[in-house]
């Protein structure tokens, strides 16, 4: 079956724009995530979705950064205002059920100029 | 909270010999010790996992082994193909609560022909 996919595959924006990463879960995986990959590093969490519990909001840099997740369908990651130091590869994943394999997207390549 | 590092960063090794690549972690609740293989422009794949309860995890060319007392973990390739160039990461978890992984900063394998 399909795996998780990831829109857009690039993105290039000016610096204080706003821009929506989008992700699209395996179909039946309830848990969600989002990581963020900096150029040369490992991955950092971001956030979590489990269902219709209330998100782990823990890995997110900023309040400039938030996410949504439409029951157990897509998730929405924002990024208001960017700023240079969020260009990073944008990664998704998600698995059937929480502490099953993590399945990941092929990531968003965000650049901020 | 849960530190991973990984080592070396960067690793060459002829076709067919071993490569071994390191991690330790500080978090003694961690149960969960999955590895991943991230190839170029592409999102990471689970290729072996341990848990906690097991020392030792053989799949083919690929073993993982897990020392709970001195908190490191360890990836094991036998005789390296090309295919093999990528980065890997180390990661750790504890299997409940958000599941969220730790990750190792990467360590760069080139299998030269």
């Amino acid at each position: 079956g399909a795996g998780v996919s990831q829109s857009p595959s690039n993105k290039v924006t000016e610096k204080g724009k706003d821009v929506e990463l989008r992700c699209d879960p395996i179909s039946g995986h309830t848990a969600l995530y989002w990581y963020r990959q900096r150029l040369g590093q490992g991955l950092e969490f971001l956030i979590y979705f489990q269902g219709n519990s209330a998100p782990d909001k823990s890995g997110l840099p900023s309040d400039r950064f938030s996410a949504e997740r439409t029951g157990e369908s897509v998730s929405t990651l924002t990024i208001q205002r960017t700023q240079q130091e969020d260009s990073a590869v944008y990664l998704c994943a998600s698995s059937s059920v929480p502490g099953d394999t993590q399945y990941f997207g092929p990531g968003t390549r965000l650049t901020v100029l | 909270g849960e530190n991973v590092e990984q080592h070396p960063s960067t690793l060459s090794v002829q076709e067919g010999d071993s490569a071994v690549i390191k991690c330790t972690y500080s978090d003694s609740a961690s149960n969960y010790f999955p590895w991943y293989k991230q190839e170029l422009g592409k999102g990471p794949q689970l290729i072996i996992d341990i848990r906690s309860n097991v020392g030792e995890k053989k799949d083919q060319r690929i073993a993982v082994t897990l020392n709970k007392t001195a908190k490191h973990f360890s990836l094991h390739i036998t005789e390296t193909q090309p295919e093999d160039s990528a980065v890997y990461f180390c990661a750790a978890t504890i299997l409940s609560g958000t599941y969220k992984y730790i990750f190792g900063t990467g360590t760069r394998l080139k299998v030269l022909a």
